[in-house]
């Protein structure tokens, strides 16, 4: 089984729409990131949690790591077609190190207008 | 400022022939990454350098992948021979710290996409 579980694998919702994609790891934890991947854009930041309860907002997108630090959900509000991609999550294991993420195989995002 | 540059965008190569994908970090940015995503499968990581030092290249495949970073600027990936297994998109990315605590953002580049034929 994959380390690293993002829910759902796909998904289309209507502009203006909310959403959650979640990120669902076997391993505590330590710290997460989740990027946008735009054909020919690469994997764009977004967000980094680093702690248990941490709840990040950037724009219309929200992220939380929940306190157990085994799951993280990404939540956009009143989406765009411009939020359309794949949404992947990245997860920190090792404490001193930030080099070698994790990833999960991403949420594939589609708005219509 | 310029974000982390990859060189080619799109290579389509031939089973055994020789391929040499170029990474330019952030200026200013002593780690560097390669990690690749194949067809269905998830983003794996390839090694990390710090400057021009290699700290850890657990997740090469084999011997046939060749990482270099001379002078601790630029970096290239070679493929040699590309086999068939070998498509996909490999990414560059770097950072300027080394410490996950200290917030060090990991940047990506756009990718080389590579097909191997």
């Amino acid at each position: 089984s994959q380390e690293l579980e993002q829910s759902p694998q796909s998904l289309i919702v209507q502009e203006g729409k909310n959403l959650t994609i979640n990120c669902t790891s076997s391993k505590t934890l330590y710290g997460l990131y989740w990027y946008k991947q735009k054909y020919g854009e690469g994997l764009i930041f977004l967000m980094m949690l680093q702690k248990g309860g941490e709840e990040k907002s950037h724009e219309k997108i929200t992220a939380k790591l929940d306190e157990k630090k085994q799951q993280s959900s990404l939540h956009i509000t009143a989406s765009q077609p411009s939020h359309a991609g794949i949404y992947l999550c990245g997860a920190v294991r090792s404490g001193g190190s930030n080099y070698k993420l994790t990833f999960g195989k991403g949420t594939l995002l589609t708005v219509n207008p | 400022e310029a974000g982390v540059t990859q060189f080619p965008s799109h290579s389509v190569i031939e089973k055994g022939q020789t391929v040499t994908l170029r990474c330019d970090p952030i200026s200013g940015h002593d780690n560097l990454y390669w990690y690749r995503r194949v067809m269905g499968k998830e983003i794996k990581f390839l090694l990390h350098f710090v400057k021009e030092s290699k700290q850890d290249e657990s997740g090469m495949p084999n011997n046939r992948f060749l990482a270099e970073r001379t002078g601790g600027t630029y970096s290239t990936l070679k493929v040699q021979p590309a086999e068939l297994e070998d498509s996909g998109v490999y990414f560059c990315a770097s950072s300027q710290g080394y410490g996950f605590l200290s917030g060090n953002t990991i940047y990506f580049g756009e990718g080389s996409w590579l097909t191997v034929v």
